[in-house]
């Protein structure tokens, strides 16, 4: 079985500026959480979807956003990027068939803000 | 907030030596989990505890649940180069697959 992969895997972007991640989960998988990675904060639940509706939310802005696909590919986007997005966007894929939640993560994007 | 504290935050030990890793939170877990994470890649999930006092082993790991779901440690036995990581620990206090992760450790095995 393909693991979740992530695209793209690094991106620098300008202040100001927008940003649309990508997620694809492993097949048969249908939630989809979303993670900021820094080193100051550590691991930071974003939100998570599952069959294409929002399960969950993290306690980031508005400026955080996702939405999930009928595939169950999600993508996250970011508007009026701040220097402090700079981070690793992980995301994570997990079975709604194990009553034990297990994540499954993917390689993650690098977002560098200038 | 949700809060879950590991202890050490670093650690750098010799090939061969034991060390434990611990994970704490004012909170009751519904469940809790290890990953571990390499440079450059995300968490690899290691396992995960459901049941107070429970103990799992996974070769030199080992990994225990309080009884009282609010802590966990992991030991390692004869560590290895290999062992190198930042080890995180999650938990979900709601049955909501809302995880709360802790603040990390970061291990380096010297050969």
């Amino acid at each position: 079985k393909a693991g979740v992969t992530q695209t793209p895997r690094y991106l620098i972007k300008t202040r100001g500026q927008q940003v649309t991640l990508s997620c694809s989960p492993i097949s048969g998988h249908r939630s989809v959480s979303w993670y900021q990675q820094t080193p100051g904060q550590g691991l930071q639940f974003l939100f998570e979807y599952f069959s294409e509706t929002q399960r969950n939310k993290g306690n980031f802005p508005g400026r955080f956003s996702g939405r999930q696909f009928s595939n169950s590919r999600s993508e996250m986007n970011v508007s009026t990027l701040e220097l402090g997005d700079s981070a690793l966007y992980l995301c994570a894929s997990s079975s709604p068939d194990t009553w034990i939640y297990e994540q499954y993560f993917g390689p993650g994007t690098r977002l560098t803000v200038t | 907030t949700q809060l879950l504290e590991q202890s050490p935050q670093f650690l750098s030990i010799q090939e061969g030596e034991n060390l434990t890793v611990y994970c704490n939170s004012s909170s009751v877990f519904s469940s809790l989990q290890w990953y571990r994470q390499e440079p450059g890649e995300g968490p690899v999930l290691l396992v995960t505890v459901v049941t107070g006092g429970e103990v799992k082993k996974l070769k030199r790991l080992t990994f225990q649940f309080g009884d009282a779901r609010k802590d966990s440690s992991l030991h390692i036995t004869a560590a290895q180069p290999g062992d190198t990581g930042l080890y995180l620990c999650a938990g979900d206090t709601s049955g909501t697959y809302k995880y709360i992760f802790g603040t990390g450790t970061r291990l380096k095995v010297l050969a």
